[in-house]
């Protein structure tokens, strides 16, 4: 099995959807659990930042973790074009891992 | 300059050249990194320098090979590489060394082996 889970897609949405993109993982040791949104030809960048288990909101998007189900959930509401990129979802302890992204494409 | 700038951006190489990629950061962090992304499969650590000392080699071959002069340089010389070390090559960094924190990344080296 591998430690981080996550489906590469790819996806695609009309413009305006409610967008859910999830992580599955097996170390029941990981407290940091984090978002990055990576678009075409650039670099990651960190979109969202959550410890251990609970809900974050910062505008259009909601991160949530549950560490019972080992489990976490990027949703993104009113999905815009501007949204369409590869969403990595990383996790550690001591360190980092990374499942392997959803490519997401929100269609006008 | 603002971030991390990586140069090339992109890099055709023959099996039997050598070449480097190099990583500079502009954010005062102490700690840099080499990632491999390679398509539909997570990011690989590759190696991480904290104060230009070299922390973690995570059984990278050794036709790869990290230089870190200072905590704001990176370097990953290549040589003799395969057609299956193409992909990006992503150097980021971060305030501190254990690799929980926030890491801010270049935009890669793209890296093709014929």
């Amino acid at each position: 099995q591998k430690e981080v889970e996550q489906d590469p897609g790819p996806l695609s949405v009309p413009e305006g959807a409610i967008v859910s993109l999830n992580c599955t993982y097996s170390n029941s040791a990981f407290q940091y659990f984090m978002w990055y949104r990576q678009y075409s030809r650039k670099g990651p960048e960190l979109l969202m930042y959550t410890y251990s288990s609970g809900n974050k909101e910062d505008g259009r998007f909601t991160a949530q973790v549950d560490k019972s189900s080992k489990y976490i959930s990027l949703f993104i509401r009113d999905s815009q074009p501007s949204d369409s990129a590869t969403y990595l979802c990383a996790m550690g302890f001591n360190d980092m891992r990374f499942g392997a992204g959803t490519r997401l494409t929100v269609k006008p | 300059e603002t971030g991390v700038t990586q140069t090339p951006r992109h890099l055709v190489m023959g099996m039997t050249n050598k070449k480097s990629l190099k990583c500079e950061q502009h954010l005062g962090h102490n700690a840099m990194y080499w990632y491999k992304q390679s398509a539909k499969k997570p990011l690989e650590l590759m190696f991480v320098y904290n104060f230009k000392e070299q922390t973690e080699n995570n059984s990278v071959p050794s036709r790869f090979s990290p230089e870190c002069p200072n905590s704001s340089h990176l370097f990953l010389h290549l040589h003799t590489l395969q057609p299956e070390d193409s992909a990006l090559y992503l150097c980021a960094s971060s305030q501190e060394s254990r690799n929980t924190g926030e890491l801010f990344f270049g935009e890669g080296s793209r890296l093709t082996v014929l």
